[in-house]
């Protein structure tokens, strides 16, 4: 069973600041998905990110796969309220059927 | 071009009574996989359903089923409910390109309330 780990749990932020989500595993994932999800509403898909070492930008949120494709982050700069939301990291195993899910961090920014 | 759409959206139900969840894909979707979110679990795979048969089944016990009809909607069905089923219940439609995932798109879940 392949399992990611997400840090941290839970954030709470003032508006302006910086801030990094991680998403670990022991296994090798074919490709690593961020959602972020709204109260009462499904997971939106943010990024794919699929090459070992890719990074790519989405305006403020910056995110990496590690090179050895068992890890990625979320870096998100000058943190607005709007931002506010539980953000999942999943990852695509190898055969491409099965997407494992992290716990979730679920950030707040005040304004 | 419309979202996943999932019925109802809120449900209450009673211990050892039964339920029947409702998901529409995107068009031209014929993947539709199921998940139970919850606060402690978070988000786990339920079943995934391509072409009316079950492709993948995640580790809940049989009292949990579903089906998927020749349009590609899908129903799931829990059967002699639990209060530990209360939680969100997520529908998500993708193509499959080669028998891999393509792109997963959300409903907004059902919320089960077991009392």
């Amino acid at each position: 069973t392949q399992l990611l780990e997400q840090s941290p749990q839970f954030l709470s932020i003032q508006e302006g600041e910086n801030l990094t989500v991680y998403c670990n595993s022991s296994s090798v994932f074919s490709s690593l998905q961020w959602y972020r999800q709204e109260p009462g509403e499904g997971p939106v898909l943010l990024v794919t990110v699929v090459t070992g070492g890719e990074v790519k930008k989405l305006k403020r949120l910056t995110f990496q796969f590690g090179d050895a494709r068992k890890d990625s982050s979320l870096h998100i700069t000058a943190a607005q309220p709007g931002d506010t939301g539980l953000y999942l990291c999943a990852g695509l195993n190898n055969a491409g059927n099965m997407l494992t899910f992290g716990g979730g961090t679920r950030l707040m920014v005040k304004p | 071009k419309a979202g996943v759409t999932q019925t109802p959206r809120y449900l209450i139900k009673t211990r050892g009574q039964q339920v029947t969840l409702s998901c529409s894909p995107i068009s031209g979707h014929r993947s539709v996989s199921w998940y139970q979110q919850t606060p402690g679990q978070g988000l786990q795979f339920l079943f995934e359903y391509f072409s009316e048969t079950q492709r993948n089944k995640g580790n809940f016990p049989g009292r949990f089923s579903g089906r998927q009809f020749s349009n590609s909607r899908s129903e799931m069905n829990v059967s002699t409910l639990e209060l530990g089923d209360s939680a969100l219940y997520l529908c998500a439609s993708s193509r499959l390109l080669a028998g891999r995932k393509e792109t997963q798109y959300f409903g907004p879940g059902t919320r089960l309330l077991v009392l």
